[in-house]
């Protein structure tokens, strides 16, 4: 089954500086899903990412799938409080372009972001 | 559109007993997630249906827990006799089809606690 490493496991920053975030897959990548999630409570939707080389951006937050499609970035620009949480990538175990639908998930990582 | 809803928010029982979780996935998704969610770790994936069809289940869902769909919309996760090891947060996530394209909306999960 596919594995998703997450880096770094927590990360703490100064309000509005910019951070990166790592999700590394042990096979090739046919769907990727970044979601954030608040203590306690469930995982909120960030972007999806399907094809090598694709980056997508909202508001500041900005995703990249590499050529290969075994790694993926998000990053986050002038990072405020609100951006505080955790973040976990999830993979789609799909094959030859069939979907099975679950998700695998990385571990996560804990930001915070000191004001 | 009110989101996945999942009910009770929180459970506290005893080892040993039954418990059932409910989910009312975002109408129109004919595609409902179960996961599971330990401290520190991302979801991992017990089962799903498309529409009322229980199409897979993980070897983590053991003999002791049974999910439904039975008219294609609503869900139960039903455990029973409880364990320690069964503590956790249950997540439940609706997709519209069954496509890479669809990405899964999650409630806000139901803590389960065992004393």
């Amino acid at each position: 089954s596919q594995e998703l490493e997450q880096s770094p496991q927590s990360l703490i920053v100064q309000e509005g500086k910019n951070l990166t975030i790592n999700c590394t897959s042990s096979k090739t990548l046919y769907g990727l899903y970044w979601y954030k999630q608040k203590y306690g409570e469930g995982l909120i939707f960030l972007m999806m990412l399907q094809k090598g080389g694709e980056e997508k951006s909202h508001e500041k937050i900005t995703a990249k799938l590499d050529e290969k499609k075994q790694q993926s970035s998000l990053h986050i620009t002038a990072s405020q409080p609100s951006h505080a949480g955790i973040y976990l990538c999830g993979a789609d175990e799909s094959a030859g372009g069939t979907s099975y639908g679950k998700l695998t998930f990385g571990q996560g990582t804990i930001l915070t972001v000191h004001p | 559109d009110t989101g996945v809803s999942q009910n009770p928010r929180h459970k506290i029982t005893k080892r040993g007993q039954n418990v059932t979780f409910r989910c009312d996935p975002i109408s129109e998704h004919n595609r409902l997630y179960w996961y599971r969610q330990t401290l520190g770790q991302g979801p991992e994936f017990l089962t799903y249906f498309q529409n009322e069809a229980q199409l897979e289940k993980s070897r983590l869902l053991s003999d002791r827990f049974s999910a439904e769909r039975p008219k294609g919309s609503f869900s139960t996760l039903e455990i029973q006799r409880t364990e320690q090891g069964d503590s956790a947060m249950y997540l439940c996530a609706s997709s519209l089809g069954h496509n890479s394209n669809q990405p899964q909306h999650f409630g806000d999960g139901t803590r389960l606690s065992i004393l």
